[in-house]
């Protein structure tokens, strides 16, 4: 079975600081691992992916997530928030067959000016 | 590129009324479609998913179906809405791929569904 577990429903951050958004996974399978980020009223636009391939991911909008399998994580982490960046962000874990794909809760992430 | 067109954007419907939202993806071919529904301030529930022309398969008991006409459209209906079927819904899709399982979803904008 699989499941995805994010750590924080509510992230707050000072603009121009880190972001760190946690997610560990359960996967009896090596996983297909996703983030991404909703804007209010909008849908859901992938930030990132990780496919077995490097283990350190980068995607859009200077985000990165990186895959560890002995914690089970796949962090997503920015250097420096934008208020631009405020929105809900989904971890997804995809597994063997199309129709098992798991969204985290989410977290909510805002940014302080 | 592809595109996935979702419509309306926003409806009011009363309770007892018919619901048909529809979806419609350019681009690609034989894709996997995907309807989710997402309550307020929770995550994705996934309702209905579809492999090709006339293939639904549903996730989740309710009241609400789901239609695949054509290759590249995907209606989400209901006879009769009942209250519980406010919410934000979200169509998706995917590439078809042997392995399919390193291919994301992509979304839609939504439509949000208040029942009165």
């Amino acid at each position: 079975a699989q499941s995805v577990t994010q750590l924080d429903s509510h992230v707050s951050v000072s603009e121009g600081t880190p972001v760190l958004l946690r997610c560990n996974y359960s996967s009896s399978y090596s996983p297909s691992l996703f983030w991404y980020v909703q804007h209010p009223n909008k849908g859901l636009q992938l930030l990132l992916k990780y496919t077995s391939a490097a283990t350190l991911v980068k995607g859009i909008n200077g985000f990165e997530a990186e895959f560890k399998k002995s914690e089970t994580s796949f962090h997503l982490t920015k250097p420096s928030a934008h208020m631009s960046d405020a929105a809900e962000y989904f971890c997804v874990v995809k597994g063997t067959s199309y129709d098992k794909v798991i969204f985290g809760p989410g977290t909510s992430l805002s940014v302080i000016p | 590129s592809q595109t996935i067109h979702q419509w309306p954007a926003t409806l009011v419907q009363p309770v007892g009324s018919p619901l048909s939202l529809e979806c419609t993806v350019e681009g690609t071919s034989n894709p996997n479609l995907y309807w989710y529904r997402q309550a307020a301030g929770r995550g994705l529930q996934l309702l209905f998913y579809s492999v090709g022309i006339g293939q639904i398969s549903s996730e989740v008991p309710q009241n609400l179906s789901a239609s695949r006409p054509q290759d590249r459209q995907f209606i989400l209906s209901s006879k009769k809405l009942l209250l519980s079927d406010s919410g934000f819904y979200l169509c998706a899709w995917s590439a078809y791929s042997g392995t399919v399982v390193d291919q994301p979803q992509h979304f839609g904008d939504g439509t949000r569904l208040s029942i009165l």
